[in-house]
């Protein structure tokens, strides 16, 4: 199993370009999840999915689109990249709440410059 | 909303000595999980204890241990007999019935 699988891994994008942060795993997992990580914030939830077609907004969702058309695919799109959105950005998954272990799986992270 | 708070953005400690990383939470669910993940400096987030909010019983794993208190809402991670690859920022987390909520982080440094 490759486990979660993030793609790029690194990024630097100019103020107003888009681009899609690729996620995937391989465990058959509903649950799936963007953090992004900044200095001194710990990470923070950007939206989630319990589920192929399901999505939900998390604490810092603004400037983000997700779908989930599959149950292995999640990405991550930036409509319009601005200074703000530097910054790691994590994918994870893990089992529904209540079936197997509420452990979250990390993928290894994408370092996103906005500049 | 659920919150975690992490105290101490920086812990210090010496090879072979221990460490107690504080954690506390804030949260009306009666059923729950808390964690302690480690990001060492490759970034890479790992799972170090599990801690599931029914059990009295506090987790260990090698030479990690967490103290939880349930009704203070505290989870405090042990680390005995600390290693240089110990060195890393830890982050504590809760999970309810929604999402993993996770703290700042404390970035523990270990000297020789």
């Amino acid at each position: 199993n490759a486990g979660v699988t993030q793609t790029p891994k690194f990024q630097v994008l100019k103020t107003g370009q888009s681009m899609t942060l690729q996620c995937a795993q391989d465990m058959n997992h509903e649950y799936m999840s963007w953090y992004r990580q900044d200095p001194g914030m710990g990470l923070r939830l950007i939206h989630y999915s319990v589920g192929a077609g399901i999505t939900d907004q998390g604490e810092v969702p603004n400037g983000y689109n997700v779908s989930r058309s599959t149950t292995e695919d999640f990405p991550l799109r930036l409509l319009s990249a601005a200074p703000s959105q530097t910054s790691v950005y994590f994918c994870a998954s893990s089992p529904a709440f209540g079936s197997g272990g509420p452990e979250q799986y990390f993928g290894p992270g994408t370092r996103l410059t906005v500049t | 909303a659920q919150t975690v708070t992490q105290s101490q953005p920086e812990m210090s400690v010496q090879e072979a000595e221990t460490v107690t990383l504080s954690c506390t939470y804030d949260t009306s669910e009666s059923d729950y999980y808390l964690f302690w993940y480690k990001q060492p400096p490759s970034r890479q987030m790992i799972l170090v204890i599990r801690q599931e909010a029914y059990k009295q019983q506090n987790a260990t794993e090698n030479r990690f241990s967490v103290n939880f208190q349930k009704a203070a809402k505290s989870f405090s991670l042990k680390i005995s007999d600390s290693q240089l690859g110990d060195a890393a920022m830890y982050f504590c987390a809760y999970k309810g019935y929604s999402t993993l909520t996770f703290g700042k982080g404390t970035m523990l440094l270990v000297s020789p």
